[in-house]
């Protein structure tokens, strides 16, 4: 079945580094969010990306999906004390596995002072 | 509008009982998905309804069945409880189904004794 491998599983910086997250699936797909849950709190949907090569940024967050949509990256900038929580990918699948939301593990992110 | 509401928030039960957990999606929502979450595991997959039908299912056994109702809220069943199904449930409402983004709910937290 469908796999979405997401690394690392967790990542410590000082405020003001960058930090990565890189995401990979097993099978081709239709299209990747980005949610990030704060500590104690619910996954909140960040960004969608849905064509091949497609870079969207917000603000300090970039999000990118690969040409054969089969991985994603977010990558922040200068990270602060508010990015701090866990960063998921979710990837949708296509054919028979149309539809279905698959989750990475998760990212935490934890941001020193 | 409000959001996704979960009840109960929390739950207690003994090994080999059963459990019904209730996801009111955001009004004009017709998608609800159900997510279990475990610092082990991640964001697991458990089934999603549109429009009163199953749409996908993860892989998890039967004791965990689900239904959505003309309103298009949702409630999940765990039957024969096990201690491995202690775990945050989440519930998450989209307004269609196959690609939009997902907003959850604060999630109903089961411990099993």
């Amino acid at each position: 079945g469908q796999q979405v491998m997401q690394i690392p599983q967790y990542q410590h910086v000082q405020e003001g580094e960058d930090f990565t997250t890189y995401c990979n699936s097993s099978t081709t797909l239709s299209n990747i969010q980005w949610y990030k849950q704060r500590p104690g709190g619910h996954p909140v949907f960040l960004i969608q990306l849905v064509k091949s090569g497609e870079v969207k940024k917000q603000k300090r967050l970039t999000f990118q999906f690969g040409e054969a949509k089969k991985n994603s990256s977010l990558h922040i900038t200068a990270t602060q004390t508010t990015d701090v929580g866990t960063y998921f990918c979710a990837g949708r699948g296509v054919g028979t596995s149309y539809g279905k939301l698959t989750f990475g593990q998760g990212t935490i992110l934890t941001v020193h002072p | 509008k409000a959001g996704v509401t979960q009840t109960p928030r929390y739950l207690i039960k003994t090994r080999g009982q059963q459990v019904t957990l209730s996801c009111s999606p955001i009004s004009g929502h017709r998608s609800v998905s159900w997510y279990q979450q475990t610092p082990g595991q991640g964001l697991q997959f458990l089934f999603e309804y549109f429009s009163e039908t199953q749409r996908n299912k993860g892989n998890f056994p039967g004791r965990f069945s689900g239904r959505q109702f003309s309103n298009s809220r949702s409630e999940m069943n765990v039957s024969t409880l096990e201690l491995g199904d202690s775990a945050l449930y989440l519930c998450a409402s989209s307004p269609g189904f196959g690609g939009d983004e997902q907003f959850f709910g604060p999630g109903t937290r089961l411990t099993v004794l």
